[in-house]
């Protein structure tokens, strides 16, 4: 297993248009988070994981954000509308019990709206 | 709301010299307080944490420290190497103990 795997690593859309990205986790690790990070700052929480439970969403998921994680192994998190104030890093993250702090970050999707 | 301030938000240091960064968080419920590092077009990586019980940690060139009282912890990188230049970001976990809440991150330098 080689750790969290993001695809696509860029992604450069339209203003309007929608976008799909997906996160396969560490293999059996059971928690799954995005976060979202702009230029210069650290990472946002935007949702969590558990299993298949989607267990708590930030305020900064807006309506046009939805996460899945069907069937408790990847996910992934789709954008609406896209807007340019959308453009950023989406990362991933995975993490499981006995340590279910001990999160492992995947190497993100760059998203460009223009 | 829940809060992570991060200091410097840059850092330069000689080769060899050792390197502090700073951070202090606002709520008193937070118990887990890890260390990432990013490099540029890279995802962070963990590369120590601490817990609420333990007041310091130590992990090779790394250390940090944990001060409960006052809210704030801090990294301590010893005999820096120029392969030690990134953003290094704190962070504490939330009230809720579902996520991280992040720094806005320090640019460490290291010149050789």
């Amino acid at each position: 297993d080689t750790g969290v795997s993001q695809d696509p690593r860029h992604k450069i859309t339209k203003r309007g248009q929608n976008v799909t990205f997906r996160c396969d986790p560490i293999s059996e690790h059971n928690r799954l988070y995005w976060y979202r990070q702009t230029l210069g700052q650290g990472p946002e929480f935007l949702t969590y994981f558990q299993n298949e439970a989607q267990l708590e969403k930030s305020r900064l998921l807006s309506d046009r954000f939805s996460a899945e994680r069907p069937k408790g192994s990847f996910s992934t998190l789709e954008i609406q509308r896209t807007e340019q104030g959308d453009s950023a890093m989406y990362l991933c993250a995975s993490s499981t019990l006995p340590d279910r702090w001990e999160a492992f970050f995947g190497q993100g999707t760059r998203l460009t709206v223009v | 709301g829940e809060n992570v301030e991060q200091h410097p938000s840059t850092l330069s240091v000689q080769e060899g010299d050792s390197a502090v960064i700073k951070c202090t968080y606002s709520d008193s419920a937070s118990n887990y307080f890890p260390w990432y590092k990013q490099e540029l077009g890279k995802g962070p990586q963990l590369i120590i944490d601490i817990r609420s019980n333990v007041g310091e940690k130590k992990d090779q060139r790394i250390a940090v420290t944990l001060n409960k009282t006052a809210k704030h912890f801090s990294l301590h990188i010893t005999e820096t190497q120029p392969e030690d230049s990134a953003v290094y970001f704190c962070a504490a976990s939330n009230q809720a103990g579902t996520a991280l809440i992040f720094g806005k991150g320090t640019t460490l330098s290291v010149s050789s």
